[in-house]
């Protein structure tokens, strides 16, 4: 099945600790975002990619990072600059930026900083 | 810049009654928007999209909505609502000044009473 997959669905983290989550798609999307979500907040923009080897910030890119070195893969490090990390975080792809393609969102992967 | 405000946060129904969940955005041009439906601890699913054209559109799940342009509304209605229908809506805001990306308003979260 085609689709989007999130790793790990919970992911906990001392304080001052760097955290890599996956994000891996099977669609042959050209692009890729991550949200992070926060209750009352809807969904924020971190960092999008429109193709393999680009990517732009979003919203709220500090104290994130991400790569894009293949098409299916697009990681996100949250760093210790992060101030407020706990938060839910959303991957998604689209089969091309434009607007008029569909965003598909993966299951998420909740983070809390302990 | 571009907003989505949806002004009821938490919206309780009976099960077989009619929904309508509101959404204003902000745009200085023709707006490209969105509904999408979130099940707890899930990604989002796209319901609805507006672009062009007719002004009332037709969804998934027996949803529809209607752009208004003269009230930048953009509401979300179904005219009987299903147990399974209890979820977090979002309403977002494409725009092509901000590179094709979407920005989304806080949620109304739907409760379904028996």
């Amino acid at each position: 099945d085609g689709g989007i997959t999130q790793s790990p669905k919970y992911l906990f983290r001392k304080e001052g600790q760097n955290v890599t989550l996956s994000c891996e798609q099977n669609l042959n999307h050209d692009a890729m975002y991550w949200y992070r979500q926060d209750p009352g907040q809807g969904l924020r923009l971190i960092y999008y990619s429109q193709i393999v080897n680009d990517f732009q910030k979003g919203d709220i890119a500090e104290g994130y990072s991400v790569s894009r070195e293949k098409k299916e893969s697009f990681p996100l490090t949250v760093t210790s600059a992060q101030k407020n990390p706990t938060a839910f975080y959303l991957c998604a792809s689209s089969s091309t930026p434009a607007l008029r393609d569909e965003q598909f969102f993966g299951p998420g992967t909740r983070l809390t900083v302990l | 810049a571009q907003s989505v405000t949806q002004p009821d946060i938490h919206i309780t129904v009976s099960e077989g009654a009619s929904l309508e969940l509101r959404c204003n955005y902000s745009y200085g041009a023709t707006p490209y928007l969105f509904w999408y439906v979130q099940s707890p601890g899930q990604g989002l699913q796209l319901l609805l999209k507006y672009f062009s054209g007719d002004t009332l559109v037709q969804g998934i799940k027996g949803f529809e909505a209607e752009f208004k342009r003269s009230q930048s509304s953009f509401n979300l209605r179904k005219p009987s609502v299903h147990w399974s229908d209890a979820a977090e809506y979002f309403c977002a805001v494409g725009s092509f000044i901000a590179g094709n990306m979407l920005t989304f308003g806080g949620g109304t979260r739907l409760m379904v009473k028996p």
